[in-house]
């Protein structure tokens, strides 16, 4: 079965600073989706970036990017020049290849961000 | 493109009451979940659909049903409320590796 693994409970990152969430998964699927969401005070879950697992390049989205290292199985979400409303809890979460669709999330890691 | 709605926001109930939690998309996805989220936890998987007419159990299925007789619908039923499934209850739907779009979530309290 796979399994998300989020080690992090919580980080903290200065205002501007940059910050790495890491998030490792098992597998022995060679086609997967990988995803990162963020959680703010709100409740509401937003689609922060997208992986497909057979894709080589590392997915952006604008001050966040990934670092998909596949045969480590790891895929951790750097959020670069970080703001106040990065602060949130922040989920990463795996989805199976062709014919699945059921979503397995991690526990998350709650990001502070610091004036 | 109204994406993925829940009702009602907020909902209490007393122990033993039933109620439906609604959940509608507008994008014609073929998968569908429910999720619970306790204070301080990840989501918890408690029933999902892969298209009109399937459904299937998550990890914590016990004390709801759901069905789905339409692609945009996807209701949660509690049968007899219990204290401990007081929760947000968060409505997703997705297709194939699309990344799940999720509703703004049901904060419910049984007292």
């Amino acid at each position: 079965a796979q399994t998300v693994t989020q080690s992090q409970p919580e980080m903290s990152v200065q205002e501007a600073e940059t910050v790495t969430l890491s998030c490792t998964y098992d597998t022995s699927e060679s086609d997967y989706y990988l995803f990162w969401y963020k959680q703010p005070p709100s409740r509401q879950m937003i689609l922060v970036i997208r992986q497909e697992a057979y894709k080589q390049q590392n997915a952006t989205e604008n001050r966040f990017s990934v670092n998909f290292q596949k045969a480590a199985k790891s895929f951790s979400l750097k959020i670069s020049d970080s703001q106040l409303g990065d602060a949130a809890m922040y989920f990463c979460a795996y989805s199976g290849g062709p014919g699945t669709y059921k979503y397995i999330f991690g526990t998350g890691t709650r990001l502070k961000v610091l004036a | 493109n109204a994406g993925v709605t829940q009702t009602p926001k907020f909902q209490v109930l007393k122990t033993g009451q039933s109620m439906t939690l609604q959940c509608a998309q507008d994008m014609n996805h073929e998968y569908m979940s429910w999720y619970r989220q306790d204070p301080g936890m990840g989501l918890r998987l408690i029933h999902y659909s892969v298209g009109a007419g399937i459904t299937d159990q998550g990890e914590v299925p016990n004390g709801y049903n759901v069905s789905r007789s339409t692609t945009e619908d996807f209701p949660l039923r509690l049968l007899s409320a219990a204290p401990s499934q007081t929760s947000v209850y968060f409505c997703a739907s997705s297709r194939h590796g699309s990344g799940q779009y999720f509703g703004p979530g049901t904060r419910l309290t049984v007292t």
